[in-house]
């Protein structure tokens, strides 16, 4: 059975820094790698879609990293706002399911 | 072109009364997943439905929930005589994928739930 981990579960960072969340996973058999940002009481919102034949999707700030072999994952924020605080959940699809990880909450202070 | 819907928001129920919560996917989409967030965990998959089909319900508790995407109408999770361990943000996600394959699922705010 497919088993997300995301460390650190939470990330206190000033304004400005860059940061990299991380996410593992125990089934290198994935489909596809997808990161989420969950606000309080609010739904998710998809960041970036890595395919399992790719090793990197950018967008803007945000970076996302897959080594299937090895059953990892990055997030690498650029010099982070106040925005961004959020928990950032990591999911992989086996099969037909997504597994989700337990999320990195991310607090950035102004 | 609206953005999947769920209602309601919010839900407080007592002890052994009945949930029903809805969920009405993007248009275009036939394919709806459900999923609970209990507190301090990780989403987790609970059922896969088409229209008038039930795909995969490998994640669904054995007994009291039951979810069915009608043809016409939003698809429904029913709780029956919750208990206070229902108490979770509940999530309802489609895709307009067809073939058992995920390529992106598009996931509405969710409803919360709290049993008192």
């Amino acid at each position: 059975k497919q088993e997300v981990t995301q460390i650190p579960a939470a990330l206190s960072v000033p304004e400005g820094e860059n940061l990299v969340l991380n996410c593992s996973f125990t089934d290198s058999a994935i489909y596809n790698l997808q990161w989420f940002r969950q606000d309080p009481g609010k739904g998710l919102t998809s960041l970036l879609l890595i395919q399992s034949s790719q090793r990197e999707q950018t967008s803007g700030r945000l970076n996302a990293s897959l080594d299937k072999s090895s059953g990892r994952s990055t997030l690498y924020i650029a010099a982070s706002q106040p925005g961004d605080s959020a928990t950032y959940l990591c999911a992989v699809i086996t099969g037909n399911q997504f597994y989700f990880g337990t999320g990195t909450s991310l607090t950035v202070i102004p | 072109n609206a953005g999947v819907m769920q209602n309601p928001r919010h839900l407080v129920r007592r002890r052994g009364q009945e949930a029903r919560l809805r969920c009405s996917p993007m248009k275009g989409h036939s394919h709806v997943y459900w999923y609970r967030q209990l507190p301090e965990e990780g989403l987790k998959f609970m059922v896969y439905l088409q229209k008038e089909n039930i795909i995969d319900e490998s994640g669904m508790p054995k007994e009291r929930f039951s979810a069915e995407f009608p043809k016409e109408g939003p698809s429904i999770l029913r709780i029956q005589q919750v208990v206070r361990g229902d108490s979770a943000a509940y999530f309802c996600a489609s895709s307009p994928l067809s073939g058992g394959r995920i390529d992106t699922q598009y996931f509405g705010p969710g409803t919360r739930l709290t049993v008192l």
